[in-house]
């Protein structure tokens, strides 16, 4: 079936270091797709989508990167800080009414 | 705006016993939706609704029962509980309109452990 997948389960980064998540998704016809933050106890969290008629969109300290070639999707976070120790998803979905499809999520642990 | 809130936060069920976890939004949203998150398999969508009085099946609609009797709330029943139904509930909402970039907000979650 298709679905939308994390590469990595658990990333560890240094405090002031940059921050890279990816996910691969296999359903061509999505044409939207978000990141969220999920930190712990908490509900999912909005952070940036992108379109796909676009490669790339900013936000502040966070940049999503979106390669249709390879059905690829990537987040990087600049000078990670502690307070963006969570795991993150990122989810796809195809048309207006479509429904949120999600990957499996990605542990980003930050250190001192 | 209060946003998406649910109720209990934490509920503890024998198996066979009913309940319903309440979802409420006071954005006005069209579109609202239950997931389940369990350990390592991200959120997976049980039933959803695109307006007042529509529902439908998501992924993983089998034991739960859902109704959508005003724009505002959006309760997920279930019948008979089953211990493999114990996991993570989330309601989310969004505008529902003809937006492709019509983003889901989510709920702080009901924790349901099942014995």
């Amino acid at each position: 079936g298709e679905s939308v997948g994390l590469h990595l389960p658990t990333l560890s980064v240094q405090e002031g270091d940059n921050s890279i998540i990816n996910c691969a998704y296999s359903n061509s016809a999505s044409d939207y797709f978000i990141w969220y933050k999920q930190e712990s106890g908490k509900g999912p969290q909005f952070i940036i989508d992108i379109r796909s008629n676009m490669d790339k969109r900013q936000g502040q300290r966070v940049t999503v990167l979106l390669n249709k070639t390879v059905k690829h999707l990537s987040l990087q976070i600049a000078a990670t800080q502690p307070g963006d120790s969570a795991v993150y998803f990122c989810a796809e979905k195809g048309g207006s009414w479509g429904k949120l499809q999600f990957g499996a999520g990605t542990q980003v642990v930050v250190t001192p | 705006n209060a946003g998406v809130t649910q109720t209990p936060k934490f509920q503890v069920l024998k198996t066979g016993q009913s309940m319903t976890l309440q979802c409420a939004q006071d954005m006005n949203h069209e579109y609202m939706s239950w997931y389940r998150q369990d350990p390592g398999m991200g959120l997976r969508l049980i039933h959803y609704s695109v307006g007042a009085g529509i529902t439908d099946q998501g992924e993983v609609p089998n034991g739960y029962n859902v109704s959508r009797s005003t724009t505002e709330d959006f309760p997920l029943r279930l019948l008979s509980a089953a211990p493999s139904q114990t996991s993570v509930y989330f309601c989310a909402s969004s505008y529902g309109r003809a937006a492709i970039t019509d983003t889901q907000y989510f709920g702080p979650g009901t924790r349901l452990t099942v014995l």
